[in-house]
């Protein structure tokens, strides 16, 4: 099925350090979502963007929904090993409901 | 209440037997899905129930059969699995309209065939 393009595919940081991943797509989305997934659990969502040029923070997570909606990105600040895991990017376009597309996900390691 | 609850947490199935996975959520959402997850890779779509009526079948084989009993649940029917099945498969839910339609996922059903 389609996906979005979703860099870098894994990171390597040490503990304090930013982190910024993104996504991009061929086609527009209305609402832009980023999701956190552990090994074993579903995916838990983080933040959810529905305007272009939208900036969202949640505590240390902050994402902005791409000015020609067809990108986003989402930035960890100082990062601590509990932010170890998946991150996906997804897109939707709004309506009775909504077929999810999914990026490839940035795996994320902490270093103590 | 944000949660999506999914029965079993794992499961373990010959290739005969005939098993279901269960879904539930009580946020009032009107579209509800299946997805299958491979592992490290993406969820990848199976099933879009809307307000109760099958909306999107992404090609998924007839041995996966799914169920929308009321608004509230929705079900996942197993019969002759193949190994290659085997899978994290994830339910979710959300709300028609233009706000607030983020998706919302259970802790998904770990299903293995042997």
């Amino acid at each position: 099925g389609q996906q979005l393009n979703q860099s870098p595919q894994s990171m390597f940081i040490q503990e304090g350090e930013d982190v910024s991943m993104n996504c991009t797509s061929s086609s527009i989305f209305n609402t832009w979502l980023w999701y956190k997934q552990e090994p074993g659990e579903g995916p838990v969502l983080l933040i959810a963007l529905y305007k272009a040029g939208e900036l969202t923070s949640n505590g240390r997570l902050t994402a902005q929904f791409g000015i020609t909606r067809k990108d986003s990105f989402l930035n960890i600040s100082a990062s601590i090993p509990s932010d170890v895991g998946i991150y996906f990017c997804a897109g939707h376009t709004s309506g009775g409901y909504q077929k999810v597309t999914f990026g490839i996900g940035t795996k994320l390691q902490v270093i103590p | 209440d944000t949660e999506v609850t999914q029965t079993p947490k794992h499961l373990v199935m010959g290739m005969t037997n005939k098993k279901s996975l269960k879904c539930e959520q009580h946020m009032g959402h009107r579209a509800m899905y299946w997805y299958k997850q491979k592992a490290k890779k993406p969820p990848e779509l199976m099933f879009v129930y809307s307000y109760e009526k099958l909306s999107i079948n992404e090609s998924v084989p007839s041995r996966f059969s799914p169920e929308c009993p009321n608004s509230s649940l929705l079900n996942l029917h197993l019969h002759a699995l193949q190994p290659e099945d085997s899978a994290l498969y994830l339910c979710a839910s959300s709300q028609p309209g233009l706000l607030n339609t983020e998706a919302f996922f259970g802790q998904g059903t770990r299903l293995t065939v042997v």
